[in-house]
C-alpha cells in the first residue's frame, strides 16, 4: 500500500503568519508522530498521537505549534506567527508497532 | 535523558567494502530499542534494521547487521559490499517508550561516501 505521505513539500511563508503542514499516514496505523529536522541536524520529537488523541506533545516548542488528528487518520500540524528560527524540515511518521516508525518524505519550511 | 551519540560525520569507503557506522547511547531504561535509518539526499526517512535491547541476536536485514555490545551500550551499524547507492546520511534513533508510545531520539547522523 501508499506510504507516509505529507503536503506540502515546500511551503514558503512570511515571519508572522500561519502555516499548517498535513501529514496522511499509512493506512490502518493507529500510532502517528511528528519530529522537525533542522539543517545538520537529526529528527527531533514533537508530538505523538495515539488515535485521535495527542498522548505526548512534549516536544513542541512552545504554544505557537499545535497539531491534531480529529478522526484518527490524517494529522495536521498549525504553526501560528511563524518564525525564522521554525525554517526546517517537518516529518511525520506512522507506525503500528513498536519496533517500526515509517516516515513520510517531509515538509521543508521556509520562513523568511 | 536519553541521548544518542555518533561521533563520525564523514565516512568514506569503497565500492564493494564494508563499513562500520558506529552509535553509542545512554539511558536507564531496561527495555528500549534501537533503529538505524538511511537519509539520502531527496529527504526522506528509510528505515533499515531494529533491535531490541533483550533481543539476545545481532538483528540482520540482507546488507545491513546490527552489531549489538549492551554493556558496552553500543550499536554500530555494519553495511556489507558497498554500493554507489549506499551514499546517504546515516541516523541511529533510540525508542523511548512513554505513554503509550515510542518517541525516537535521534543521533547527529554519520554522512557516508561510496567511491569507485
Amino acid at each position: 500500500g501508499a506510504g507516509v505521505s505529507q503536503t506540502p513539500s515546500n511551503k514558503v511563508t512570511e515571519k508572522g503568519k500561519y502555516v499548517e503542514l498535513r501529514c496522511d499516514p499509512i493506512s490502518g496505523h493507529t500510532a502517528l508522530y511528528w519530529y522537525r529536522q533542522s539543517l545538520g541536524q537529526g529528527p527531533e520529537f514533537l508530538i505523538y498521537f495515539q488515535g485521535t488523541g495527542a498522548a505526548d506533545d512534549s516536544g513542541l516548542p512552545n504554544d505557537r505549534f499545535f497539531a491534531v488528528r480529529p478522526e484518527g487518520s490524517v494529522s495536521t500540524l498549525k504553526i501560528q506567527r511563524t518564525e525564522r528560527g521554525d525554517s526546517a524540515v517537518y516529518l511525520c511518521a506512522s507506525s503500528s508497532k513498536y519496533n517500526e516508525q515509517f516516515f513520510g518524505p517531509g515538509t521543508r519550511l521556509t520562513v523568511l | 535523558a536519553q541521548k544518542i551519540t555518533q561521533t563520525q560525520p564523514g565516512m568514506f569507503v569503497q565500492e564493494k567494502e564494508a563499513v562500520t557506522l558506529d552509535c553509542t547511547y545512554d539511558t536507564s531504561d531496561q527495555s528500549y530499542g534501537l533503529f538505524w535509518y538511511k537519509q539520502p539526499s531527496s529527504g526522506e526517512m528509510i528505515f533499515l534494521i531494529y533491535q531490541g535491547s533483550y533481543d539476545e541476536q545481532n538483528a540482520t536485514e540482507g546488507r545491513y547487521s546490527l552489531n549489538f555490545q549492551k554493556a558496552r551500550k553500543s550499536a554500530n551499524l555494519v553495511i556489507s559490499a558497498s554500493q554507489l547507492g549506499d551514499s546517504a546520511m546515516y541516523f541511529c534513533a533510540m525508542r523511548e517508550a512513554n505513554r503509550g508510545g515510542n518517541k525516537l531520539t535521534f543521533g547527529t547522523g554519520t554522512q557516508l561516501k561510496v567511491e569507485l
